[in-house]
């Protein structure tokens, strides 16, 4: 069964300052995806950014990149210039290829300090 | 930007009794997830459905559960004689295309409180 850790359960960064945050995955798949979710306090699942296992380019959305690395099966978030508006719970998640269900981290409560 | 709305935000429940949550899917989306988050811990997946049948359920998504797409536009869930540990935030989400690299569009999510 795949799995995904996030390793670090809570992080904070100063305002303006580069945060990232960790994810592991295991899974004995080639095809999948991969996908960074935030949940601000409302609770609201929003998704940060996504990354397709065949592509070797890192994706990119404006100040958030991934770092993923397919042989060690590491895909973590960086987040430039921390804004207030940042400070929420962080999921990473793993879908495999076809109509298939996520599978999510525990999450990263991220603070930002002002 | 559409969007995959869910009502209620919040229902409080007495134990023993049956409660049905509600979902607006996107309306050219094509694959509908319920997902639970207990307080303080991870998101769950309970049940993937397409083409008006179950395509996958998770071992949580057990007899006390159904969902249902009665007239093409919402997808409910049922749970039928609700338990305290069913107390949870429980996700509606859909998905465009098969295949795909789309990320699933969540719903803002219904408390449910069983007491």
């Amino acid at each position: 069964a795949q799995t995904v850790t996030q390793s670090q359960p809570e992080m904070s960064v100063q305002e303006a300052e580069t945060v990232t945050l960790s994810c592991t995955y295991d899974t004995s798949e080639s095809d999948y995806y991969l996908f960074w979710y935030k949940q601000p306090p409302s609770r609201q699942m929003i998704l940060v950014i996504r990354q397709e296992a065949y592509k070797q380019q890192n994706a990119t959305e404006n100040r958030f990149s991934v770092n993923f690395q397919k042989a060690a099966k590491s895909f973590s978030l960086k987040i430039s210039d921390s804004q207030l508006g940042d400070a929420a719970m962080y999921f990473c998640a793993y879908r495999r290829s076809g109509n298939t269900p996520l599978v999510f981290g525990k999450g990263t409560r991220l603070s930002v300090i002002a | 930007e559409p969007e995959v709305t869910q009502t209620p935000s919040h229902q409080v429940t007495q134990m023993g009794q049956e409660v049905i949550l509600r979902c607006v899917p996107i309306s050219n989306h094509l694959y509908f997830y319920w997902y639970r988050q207990i307080l303080g811990q991870k998101v769950e997946f309970l049940v993937s459905f397409y083409n008006n049948e179950i395509s996958e359920k998770s071992e949580i998504f057990d007899d006390q559960f159904s969902v249902e797409r009665p007239d093409g536009s919402n997808f409910t869930l049922k749970i039928r004689s609700t338990k305290l540990e069913d107390s949870a935030m429980y996700f509606c989400a859909s998905r465009k295309l098969q295949g795909s690299n789309y990320g699933y569009t969540f719903g803002s999510g219904t408390r449910l409180t069983v007491v």
